[in-house]
């Protein structure tokens, strides 16, 4: 079946620090990948996605790249702020119109 | 435009209680997602609609959980016998086509709480 693995957490780093939160998958056939993201008080927004190998998600200066060989899709930011407090989940879609598997989230907290 | 609404917010029910929580989702919008998220198990998928039927229910985590949907919008997920355990927040997912990528938008979720 399909599975999404995340680094544990949680993550504390100061403000304008490089971010990496790691993502690997398993899935059969190919699926679509996506970061979603928790602010503190709202509801899951999606981040940013890829649908193919080789592609590149970006928004909000986070960007990640699917990478098929070692099946991961990590996500990156070259300097987060404080504003980029919240949980990050990975997840993955395999077929069209169907669930999706979530990562267990990672908390990531940024100091001033 | 407006987004995926749930009720109530938040809900306290005794053990034992049925409940019903309600998803709105986006005008248009034929897929309809219902996710559970707890501390102890993350983000769980429940059930898929499609129209008013639904193709996959396999996360149903038990007979005491059902979901309907009428009119192609409005979706209802209705727990019987409420148990400790369904203590969780009830999320609701919508979703059309982009680009020939689906997009799921989620509502605010419902938290529910079993004494």
């Amino acid at each position: 079946g399909n599975s999404v693995t995340q680094m544990e957490g949680p993550v504390t780093l100061s403000e304008e620090a490089f971010l990496t939160i790691n993502c690997t998958y398993t899935a059969t056939g190919y699926p679509s990948l996506f970061w979603y993201v928790q602010y503190p008080g709202e509801g899951l927004q999606l981040l940013l996605k890829a649908t193919k190998a080789d592609d590149k998600g970006s928004n909000k200066g986070f960007e990640a790249t699917y990478r098929k060989e070692t099946t991961s899709f990590h996500l990156e930011k070259g300097s987060v702020q404080v504003s980029d407090s919240a949980v990050y989940f990975c997840a993955l879609r395999t077929g069209a119109n169907s669930k999706l598997t979530f990562g267990k989230g990672i908390t990531l907290s940024v100091r001033p | 435009g407006a987004g995926v609404s749930q009720s109530p917010s938040n809900k306290v029910t005794e053990k034992g209680k049925d409940v019903e929580l309600r998803c709105d989702p986006i005008s248009g919008h034929t897929a309809l997602y219902w996710y559970r998220q707890s501390l102890g198990q993350g983000l769980e998928f429940l059930i898929y609609f499609q129209g008013n039927s639904a193709p996959d229910k396999s996360g149903l985590p038990s007979d005491r959980f059902s979901a309907e949907r009428t009119g192609g919008s409005v979706s209802t997920l209705t727990i019987q016998r409420t148990q400790q355990e369904d203590s969780a927040v009830y999320l609701c997912a919508s979703s059309t086509r982009d680009r020939g990528s689906e997009t799921q938008y989620f509502g605010p979720g419902t938290r529910l709480l079993v004494l």
